[in-house]
């Protein structure tokens, strides 16, 4: 595709619920990054893949926080059990390779958990 | 710890002006210094990469500027439009994909 795309863009839901919010990156893009934008807060590293290696998880805030990859293309982040504090905009990025690059951003799934 | 604080947090100016946006940070290592627009409902979109070795680098009506050993920069907007109505993002990054330090960004606001 032409950009990095999210889907859905903007989902409500009940505290207690799961769910899941999908990124399509850049078409032969290796570096997938998902992060959270909290109103007024500067953008925080959540999880990162690379090809096939072993993603890099030292930014999930919790163990309700699970991402996963297939087939090196689609990345699908999920929360389970949410929470009111998980209400943000979750935002993906893919690269060309790791490091360096230029990151290009979708434009985001806006959650919130009531 | 790393960190990255951006002033002001906001800036309003007319139309035609020019502006500086300022980024102090405190990354080690060093690597590159980034700078993101990033306009409501959107995500991020970048206006320039500049490593230690850079000083100055330009897009368009977007200049850059780069201090490493103050780990300073700037951003120079000139003759704003209000398409230029944004959060500008300052990241700097430590080499790899975990260490992108986020700046909370700028909200400029271009009055006609």
């Amino acid at each position: 595709g032409a950009g990095v795309s999210q889907s859905p863009s903007n989902k409500v839901t009940e505290k207690g619920k799961d769910v899941e919010l999908r990124c399509d990156p850049i078409s032969g893009h290796t570096a997938l990054y998902w992060y959270r934008q909290s109103l007024g807060q500067g953008l925080e590293f959540l999880i990162y893949f690379q090809g096939n290696s072993a993603p890099d998880k030292s930014g999930l805030p919790s163990d309700r926080f699970s991402a996963e990859r297939t087939g090196g293309s689609v990345s699908t982040l999920t929360i389970q059990r949410t929470q009111q504090e998980d209400s943000a905009v979750y935002l993906c990025a893919s690269s060309l390779t790791p490091g360096g690059e230029t990151q290009y951003f979708g434009p985001g799934t806006r959650l919130l958990v009531l | 710890k790393n960190q990255v604080e951006q002033s002001p947090q906001s800036l309003i100016i007319l139309e035609g002006k020019n502006c500086t946006l300022q980024c102090n940070y405190t990354v080690s290592p060093f690597s590159n210094l980034r700078w993101y627009k990033q306009d409501t409902g959107r995500g991020p979109v970048s206006l320039t990469i500049m490593t230690f070795s850079e000083n100055t680098k330009s897009n368009g009506r977007y200049t850059a500027t780069l201090d490493a050993d103050t780990k300073q920069s700037s951003l120079h907007i000139t003759a704003s439009q209000l398409s230029d109505s944004a959060s500008y993002i300052c990241v700097a990054f430590s080499g790899s994909a975990r260490q992108l330090t986020f700046g909370s960004g700028t909200q400029l606001t271009v009055l006609p």
